[in-house]
């Protein structure tokens, strides 16, 4: 069974650019959520997705976006890039159909450097 | 924020156990626990979960105490490889990471 798969892996961007981001759960794992790593902050939850509706929301701005499709797919969408977004984005799938995450599958990351 | 507290180091000799610690004297009823572990540069990968009882897997063994405001991961024979961050977290519908307790098992 393959494992989660983010696109791409490695990333340079330039301030003020926006990126996209895109994640493949695991098949027949609705729930897909998003994380961003940084050496200061630690893990941070951003969003999830469930049955293409966002269901939870971290504290980011508005400038984190996500969409899920309906092969349970997800983007993630950051506009205006500034410096402090250089981080690892990890997604996770989870098979749960009750709606909790649980025993969420990650992937190996996109790490996001802004330039 | 976080609804737990861990340690934020340990070590462990190779082969012996390793016992890791995490208090949550705020859990409620119905929230789990969580482990993970991330080892450098690759995503948390899921350990093991529970609700009140103990439970074991081939990976490890939680320990929840009777009143549930604490908790114990249990690497039976500790290897390098499993030198890593652990987090214990207690979810309801998301997971929040803490800054968990990074593991480094010696030879």
């Amino acid at each position: 069974k393959a494992g989660v798969t983010q696109t791409p892996r490695y990333l340079i961007k330039t301030r003020g650019q926006q990126v996209t981001l895109s994640c493949s759960p695991i098949s027949g794992h609705r729930s897909v959520s998003w994380y961003q790593q940084t050496p200061g902050q630690g893990l941070q939850f951003l969003f999830e997705y469930f049955s293409e509706t966002q269901r939870n929301k971290g504290n980011f701005p508005g400038r984190f976006s996500g969409r899920q499709f309906s092969n349970s797919r997800s983007e993630m969408n950051v506009s205006t890039l500034e410096l402090g977004d250089s981080a690892l984005y990890l997604c996770a799938s989870n098979p749960s159909v009750r709606g909790m995450n649980t025993e969420a599958f990650f992937g190996q990351g996109t790490r996001l450097t802004v330039v | 924020d976080a609804k737990t507290t861990q340690p934020p180091s340990m070590d462990c000799a190779e082969g012996r156990a390793a016992n890791l610690p995490c208090n949550h004297s705020t859990i409620s009823g119905n929230e789990y626990v969580y482990w993970y572990r991330q080892i450098h540069s690759q995503g948390p990968q899921y350990i093991i979960h529970g609700l009140k009882n103990n439970e074991t897997n081939e990976m490890a063994s939680l320990i929840i105490t009777e009143d549930r405001k604490s908790s114990t991961l249990i690497l039976p024979h500790a290897t390098l490889r499993d030198t890593a961050v652990y987090y214990c977290i207690v979810e309801t519908d998301k997971l929040i990471f803490g800054t968990g307790t990074r593991l480094q098992v010696f030879p």
